[in-house]
């Protein structure tokens, strides 16, 4: 059974586009989050949820809106995309706040 | 504010070799301290952490890191490395009391074989 998973695994779009990715963890996990990676794999916190509340919201453009339907899912809904967003955009949970995480698969976006 | 570097960007070792890759963090109080692994391709997995107690940490693999509060150290170690460890490793430093994660910018090892 996968403990984080993602979708989709790559996503290819056209600057200017809408999309969201989808992140969905089975570990009972209280907290998720966003992290994009860069090409020189730089990795930046984007958003934490703990239990469906927002904690942590890093300086993102606002075209970036995470949502939490419940506390096992955590989605990434990105307007108007941009060529600098092209990245790898992970989802992680763990336990409580900036414990251990549990990393998903990853989400590579290419914007051309 | 907390923050953490990892001052070697890329190692190069033949098999069987020792490891040490660098890891510093700047904040004066308690902290939690993790190594995550990067194989090619694939996700973050944990390899350690530090959270109290003993500073000598054993991890998966046969990794371990050293907590050096004097000197805000928390260096990998691997007494031989094989092919399989060629993956990027970060390094990353939680507070206590902040609810944010950092990581370094990671050290890429390439095991020779």
């Amino acid at each position: 059974d996968t403990a984080v998973s993602q979708t989709p695994k790559y996503l290819v779009t056209q600057m200017g586009n809408d999309k969201s990715i989808k992140c969905e963890q089975n570990l009972g996990h209280d907290t998720m989050y966003w992290y994009k990676q860069d090409s020189k794999k730089f990795l930046k916190i984007m958003f934490s949820y703990n239990n469906k509340e927002l904690i942590i919201n890093e300086t993102v453009p606002n075209r970036f809106s995470p949502k939490s339907p419940d506390k096992a899912h955590l989605n990434l809904h990105i307007n108007s995309l941009e060529l600098g967003d092209s990245a790898v955009y992970f989802c992680a949970s763990s336990q409580v706040q900036a414990s251990e995480q549990y990393f998903g698969p990853g989400t590579r976006l290419t914007v051309t | 504010a907390q923050s953490v570097s990892q001052h070697n960007h890329h190692v190069i070792l033949s098999e069987a070799a020792s490891l040490e890759l660098g890891c510093n963090y700047s904040y004066g109080g308690t902290v939690n301290l993790f190594w995550y692994v990067q194989y090619p391709g694939q996700h973050l997995q944990l390899l350690l952490k530090y959270f109290s107690g003993d500073p000598l940490v054993k991890g998966i693999k046969g990794f371990e890191a050293e907590f050096i509060k004097s000197k805000f150290s928390f260096n990998l170690r691997k007494p031989s490395v094989q092919w399989s460890d060629t993956a990027e490793y970060f390094c990353a430093v939680n507070a206590r009391g902040y609810q944010k994660v950092t990581f370094g910018t990671g050290t890429k090892l390439q095991v020779i074989p």
